[in-house]
């Protein structure tokens, strides 16, 4: 099946630091879509993207859809310790509303 | 958030048993779905429903079935649980490509 592979497993920084990560795949999407989960919840939808090249923002929050329609990035600003979470990458392929999720970003935060 | 429940939240069955673990939604959309997620697994789709008694297999749906007679309810069924099937379950909802999900139900078979 499709595979999102997504980068970096895991993350420790500092409080007030920026943070990217990534995701890619070796087929193309047409909608990306960012998730946050907080431990013991489900994840919750952070950016969705829809067009190639497209660069949304939400708050300090900043998601990319890759021109290449393979990849999307995510880039947290002046990070604060209630970022901690998992951060999840999924991509559809307009198959029967199906999404196809990365391994998940975890981030951990220093005060 | 979307209004999605899931019940129960927690429980512990032991192998063998059938158990049934139900989604409901507030929100009147068309898609929903059923997924597990292990560690070093992510999430994986389990079945999914497009409507009422309209649904189709996921990736992982070998020991599941699901019915869904009414908008609102997406049930999840395991007719006799095995140890492998120790998961987080997770129900989502959708109208378009933007899925939303409930809490989650921690099943533990012993």
């Amino acid at each position: 099946g499709q595979q999102l592979n997504q980068s970096p497993q895991s993350m420790f920084i500092q409080e007030g630091e920026d943070v990217s990560m990534n995701c890619t795949s070796s087929s193309i999407f047409n909608t990306w879509l960012w998730y946050k989960q907080d431990p013991g919840e489900g994840p919750v939808l952070l950016i969705a993207l829809y067009k190639a090249g497209e660069l949304t923002s939400n708050g300090r929050l900043t998601a990319q859809f890759g021109i290449t329609r393979k990849d999307s990035f995510l880039n947290i600003s002046a990070s604060i310790p209630s970022d901690v979470g998992i951060y999840f990458c999924a991509g559809s392929n307009n198959a029967g509303n199906m999404l196809t999720f990365g391994g998940g970003t975890r981030l951990m935060v220093k005060p | 958030d979307a209004g999605i429940t899931q019940s129960p939240r927690h429980k512990v069955t032991e192998t063998g048993t059938p158990v049934t673990l139900r989604c409901h939604q507030t929100e009147n959309h068309r898609y929903m779905y059923w997924y597990r997620q292990d560690p070093g697994h992510g999430l994986r789709l389990i079945h999914y429903s497009y409507g009422v008694k309209d649904t189709d297999k996921g990736e992982v749906s070998d020991g599941y079935s699901v019915s869904r007679s009414k908008t609102e309810d997406f049930l999840l069924t395991l007719e006799s649980a095995t140890s492998s099937q120790t998961s987080v379950y997770f129900c989502a909802i959708s109208n378009n490509y933007e899925q939303y999900f409930g809490p989650g139900t921690r099943l533990t078979v012993t």
